[in-house]
């Protein structure tokens, strides 16, 4: 079993749309948990990150970690074509990060 | 520009031949990671260190690898007798957690892309 598990899509929406990223995991010892967004060809850019169970915003985007059921999930309201991207969940107990595979998502002007 | 930068961008080689990649992290950032990623997959963690000292190593890395960070600032990785199975985007990230089994988030470099022919 992988530590951390990523449905790869793609999935696909119309813009404007709420869209729903989601992980689960497998070690109870993390602790940070990380969404990052990666555009072709490029580097992983961080876009939220949480330590510890609960919710944060930051503009369009909301991370939720619920550590009971070993489950993190991203959302982004009013999805903009500029959103189309692969958006990477990460989580960590120390020194090391553990990444899912991706979820590919396309935002349909 | 104050991210983390990686050179070169893009390496085609042929294989046997052996390559050098350079990383150079958000400054004052004490820890400093290597990861390869290939299509479709996340990065997977290759080693990282914390200032010079290279604490971690993942049974990924081959002997045909091998990483430096000399001074605790800028980190190199080589492969030596690249293999075809090398292709791949080489991730740099550098973090600013300052006591080795301390947990912080980490920041990206752009990535080099290796195709060994």
């Amino acid at each position: 079993q992988k530590e951390v598990e990523q449905d790869p899509g793609p999935l696909s929406v119309p813009e404007g749309a709420i869209v729903s990223l989601n992980c689960t995991y497998s070690n109870s010892a993390f602790q940070y948990f990380m969404w990052y967004r990666q555009y072709s060809r490029k580097g992983p850019e961080l876009l939220m990150y949480t330590y510890s169970s609960g919710n944060k915003e930051d503009g369009r985007f909301t991370a939720q970690v619920d550590k009971s059921s070993k489950y993190i999930s991203l959302f982004i309201r009013d999805s903009q074509p500029s959103d189309s991207a692969t958006y990477l969940c990460a989580m960590s107990a120390g020194n090391q990060f553990y990444f899912g595979t991706g979820t590919s998502l396309t935002v349909i002007p | 520009d104050t991210g983390v930068s990686q050179n070169p961008r893009h390496k085609i080689t042929k294989r046997g031949q052996n390559v050098t990649f350079r990383c150079d992290p958000i400054s004052e950032h004490n820890r400093l990671y290597w990861y390869r990623q290939t299509l479709g997959q996340g990065p997977e963690f290759l080693t990282y260190f914390q200032n010079e000292a290279q604490l971690e190593k993942s049974r990924l890395l081959s002997d045909r690898f091998s990483a430096e960070r000399p001074k605790g600032s800028f980190s190199t990785l080589e492969i030596q007798r690249t293999e075809q199975g090398d292709s791949a985007m080489y991730l740099c990230a550098s973090s600013p957690a300052r006591l080795a089994g301390a947990t912080d988030t980490q920041y990206f470099g752009p990535g080099t892309r290796l195709t060994v022919l």
